[in-house]
């Protein structure tokens, strides 16, 4: 069973600051792992999906890195907005599954 | 592209009734949708899983009985939640999963549907 676990659970940084989110699975036989944002009240929004043939993912001032071996993923937040406040989840598959970690809650203060 | 809608985005009903949560692809074909549940403060828990044109497939401790689901076509899932009590008041989330060659399950998320029963 595929457990997923993220640390911090909440994170507050000046606006600025480049910070990093950590996801770490239990099962490392998966063919990809996502991450999302959700915003209070709202749907999920994929930031990145990232292959298990590649080690890296990039999109803007996001970067997720794969590990597949150590069962880590890691999230790379560059510049840090306001607007990046949100809670960021990570996911990793299970079968036909997504299992979620409980996510990290960042606020990002101007 | 890639785009899941639910409807409606929020409903308050009274205990009692039942509720239908409508999750539609909009601009693909999904053989396969999810749909999610989520408590304040916590992460999704999958509910059940979807398939086109066959009976979904509940996780354990989920009562297909009292959470009907229905995917009648390749853009269409509905969740029904029958006779509503205030415990079942949540955020239902739905997905839709593209299939592409290679293997890459991605999951695509609708907007939620927040249920408050009174």
């Amino acid at each position: 069973k595929q457990e997923v676990t993220q640390i911090p659970a909440a994170l507050s940084v000046p606006e600025g600051e480049n910070l990093v989110l950590n996801c770490s699975f239990t099962d490392s036989a998966i063919y990809n792992l996502q991450w999302f944002r959700q915003d209070p009240g709202k749907g999920l929004t994929s930031l990145l999906l990232i292959q298990s043939s590649q080690r890296e993912q990039t999109s803007g001032r996001l970067n997720a890195s794969l590990d597949k071996s150590s069962g880590r993923s890691t999230l790379y937040i560059a510049a840090s907005q306001p607007g990046d406040s949100a809670t960021y989840l990570c996911a990793a598959p299970s079968g036909s599954r997504l299992t979620f970690g409980e996510g990290t809650q960042l606020t990002v203060n101007p | 592209g890639a785009v899941v809608s639910q409807h409606p985005s929020w409903v308050i009903c009274k205990s009692g009734t039942s509720v239908k949560i409508e999750c539609r692809s909009l601009d693909f074909q999904a053989t396969t949708m999810f749909w999610y549940r989520q408590f304040p403060k916590q992460s999704l828990m999958l509910m059940a899983t979807s398939n086109e044109g066959s009976k979904a497939t509940y996780e354990q401790g989920v009562e297909k009985d009292k959470f009907l689901i229905n995917h009648a076509s390749l853009t269409l899932s509905t969740l029904t939640v029958t006779s509503a009590h205030p415990e079942d008041s949540s955020f239902y989330i739905c997905s839709a999963r593209v299939f592409r060659i290679p293997q890459n399950n991605e999951q695509f998320f609708g907007p939620g549907t927040r249920l408050t029963v009174l």
